[in-house]
């Protein structure tokens, strides 16, 4: 069982839409981060949200972390081929005593 | 500047053989992290060392598997008797506080076992 869910697992669209990633658990994590991974390298990190009900935008791309501080949203506006690639939600449970990774939602935005 | 350096970036190697997989963390970072990434299971965090010490290798899947960290710019991770079912992608990462904010991962390690 995943401590950490995502969903959906892949997604398809055309450049210009729009579209939101979701990251859920049944745990509440002290902290939420969002890594993007392309093919043969690592995943690189895009944010950090640590507060309930946080807010944070990266240009074209809106992230949120639920107010129980269980799951998070990635949002993407006006999405680019650029975006392609494995978005990862991952998390610290409270007191650190761990840090994992949900399985992933892999993204394919077609020119 | 250089990013969390592995090497060697792909190995292929016989079931039974010994594996060593190295890792050169960004200079001034206090935390380094091992992950394994399979399609079956994910990623996922094998053990991490803070200021060069081990802090929870509760990740590591079995007594074959060790990892050391004797300095703060180089760390192993060892693999010994090596098993088919041990391929896959292993990623070191690094950050500069002592907690999980903030990862810097490397390129990876494509680890195959015939």
């Amino acid at each position: 069982t995943q401590l950490l869910e995502q969903s959906p697992q892949f997604l398809s669209i055309q450049e210009g839409e729009n579209l939101t990633v979701y990251c859920n658990s049944s745990s509440v994590f002290s902290s939420l981060q969002w890594y993007r991974q392309e093919p043969g390298e690592g995943p690189v990190l895009l944010v950090t949200v640590v507060t309930g009900g946080e807010v944070k935008k990266l240009k074209r791309l809106t992230f949120q972390f639920g107010d129980a501080r269980k799951d998070s949203s990635l949002h993407i506006t006006a999405a680019q081929p650029g975006d392609t690639g494995l978005y990862l939600c991952a998390g610290e449970e409270p007191r650190g005593q761990n840090f994992v990774f949900g399985p992933g939602t892999r993204l394919s935005v077609l020119p | 500047d250089a990013g969390v350096i592995q090497s060697p970036r792909h190995e292929v190697t016989e079931m039974g053989q010994e594996v060593t997989l190295r890792c050169k963390p960004i200079s001034g970072h206090n935390s380094l992290f091992w992950y394994r990434q399979t399609m079956m299971r994910g990623l996922e965090l094998l053990i991490y060392f803070n200021n060069n010490v081990p802090i929870d290798d509760s990740g590591m899947p079995e007594d074959r598997f060790s990892a050391k960290m004797p300095n703060a710019s180089f760390s192993t991770l060892k693999i010994q008797p090596s098993e088919p079912r041990d391929s896959a992608v292993y990623f070191c990462a690094s950050s500069p506080g002592l907690a999980f904010d903030e990862q810097y991962f490397g390129p990876g390690t494509r680890l195959t076992v015939t």
